[in-house]
């Protein structure tokens, strides 16, 4: 089935980037997401890339797509203390609506 | 984007007894709504898909008997926990989406359920 993977934690300063990323296993995905994870909330959706492009830029959000590599990654710019959250990246398959999520990464921001 | 709407926010059980979450699209028609569940530190898992109007589809693993789902129109969706118990204990999240092929699946904000 398919199979979605992420580092556990990453930790960065603020004002630095923080880089997370995603590995897939379903060659059929249709679209893949970036999701955040407050304490306690819902899922904000952050972005989304379609499998046919190779990179989105969304002011401080970038999404790289290594489709061949099955490789996804979101880059934040200029990492604020608000950044701090659990970021899920999610894929959607060709068939039906339903999403598979990774474990989600814990972004730590050091002030 | 759309807002979908998840009532309560928590709640606080006895054992035995049943709970009932409520997913609602407020500004949309949501032919669809998935079910998560979600331990702590860990990913969603995904229970069930309702489609209006017709019986829910389970994953793999989780008792339809147990979490009972109904989906009666094309705005709400509900999630009842049977003689609940506290290994059930955890945060429930719905999500929606509009027609098919919808880029975007609009979550709730989730339920903490707590079985004591």
């Amino acid at each position: 089935g398919e199979d979605v993977e992420q580092s556990l934690f990453l930790s960065v300063r603020e004002g630095d980037s923080s880089v997370i990323n995603c590995t897939y296993t379903d060659s059929s995905s249709t679209y893949l997401y970036w999701y955040k994870q407050e304490p306690g909330a819902g899922l904000q959706l952050l972005t989304y890339i379609f499998s046919n492009m190779d990179m989105k830029q969304d002011q401080r959000l970038t999404v790289l797509l290594n489709k061949k590599d099955k490789h996804l990654s979101l880059r934040i710019a200029d990492t604020q203390t608000g950044d701090s959250a659990i970021y899920f990246c999610a894929e959607k398959g060709v068939y039906g609506n339903k999403l598979v999520f990774g474990a989600g990464t814990i972004l730590r921001v050091k002030s | 984007g759309a807002v979908v709407s998840q009532h309560p926010s928590r709640v606080i059980c006895k054992s035995g007894t049943s709970v009932k979450i409520e997913c609602r699209s407020l500004d949309f028609q949501a032919t669809t709504m998935f079910w998560y569940r979600q331990f702590p530190k860990q990913s969603l898992m995904l229970m069930a898909t309702s489609n209006e109007g017709s019986k829910a589809t389970y994953e793999q693993g989780v008792e339809k008997d147990k979490f009972l789902i109904n989906h009666a129109s094309l705005t709400l969706s509900t999630l009842t926990v049977t003689s609940a118990h506290p290994e059930d204990s955890s945060f429930y999240i719905c999500s929606a989406d509009t027609a098919s092929g919808n880029t975007e699946a609009f979550f709730g904000q989730g339920t903490r359920l707590t079985v004591v």
